[in-house]
């Protein structure tokens, strides 16, 4: 079956350019989430999407990054004027159906996005 | 503000040689404790939920289990397949919904 998805897999651009992050959810799961993982560091939450909303953005570093998923399904995460210290993987994840009953809170990992900022 | 702090940062281990990762937390009300597998190159893959201490849940050659102040990843005679990298997470309760804060986890080396 198909799990979560993400194009590029990687992605190397010059300081101050813009980029975007492709993220295809599996089918039906209505939450999906953006982390990014530096060297040696566990993935750090930057943003969560319920349906086509952001319902929590606390996790973006700054105004260079912005996520969308206007249709609910795949998700774009945006960042203007790169710079090197946004080098590192980005990870998108999707949640079963259920998030009101936590016993079935498991986060599908797709196989991320390494982000390289020369 | 949660914190999750893994140890050891990193442990190499014979086949066969059983030892245990330790997730200690700090969080108000635990929602939950989760912990990935991850290899290189791969996102993390999902292994156990746990809610309540005193619970325990095992896969294979891997059981974790849980305190009120930790968890413990055990792994029972290892095999070389097991080498990855150990992410503990706990359930974060944001202003509008749940997100994961994970460690910095274990990377487990297995040698033959």
């Amino acid at each position: 079956g198909a799990g979560v998805s993400q194009t590029p897999s990687n992605k190397v651009t010059e300081k101050g350019k813009y980029v975007e992050l492709r993220c295809d959810p599996i089918s039906g799961h209505t939450a999906l989430y953006w982390y990014r993982q530096s060297l040696g560091q566990g993935p750090e939450f930057l943003i969560y999407f319920q349906g086509t909303g952001a319902a929590d953005d606390s996790g973006l570093p700054n105004d260079r990054f912005f996520a969308v998923r206007p249709e609910g399904s795949v998700s774009t995460l945006k960042i203007q004027r790169t710079e090197r210290g946004d080098s590192a993987v980005y990870l998108c994840a999707s949640l079963t159906p259920g998030l009101a009953a936590l016993s079935s809170y498991e986060q599908y990992f797709g196989p991320g996005t390494r982000l390289t900022v020369t | 503000e949660d914190q999750v702090t893994q140890s050891p940062e990193a442990l190499r281990l014979q086949e066969g040689e059983s030892s245990s990762l330790n997730c200690s937390y700090t969080v108000s009300g635990l929602r939950g404790l989760f912990w990935y597998r991850q290899d290189p190159g791969k996102g993390p893959e999902f292994l156990f939920t746990l809610y309540s201490a005193g619970e325990e849940k095992e896969k294979e050659r891997l059981k974790a289990t849980l305190t009120k102040k930790e968890s413990f990843l055990h792994i029972t005679a290892p095999k070389p397949e097991d080498s990855a990298t150990y992410l503990c997470a706990v359930l974060h309760q944001g202003s509008k919904g749940y997100a994961l804060n994970f460690g910095k986890g274990t990377s487990l080396l297995v040698t033959p």
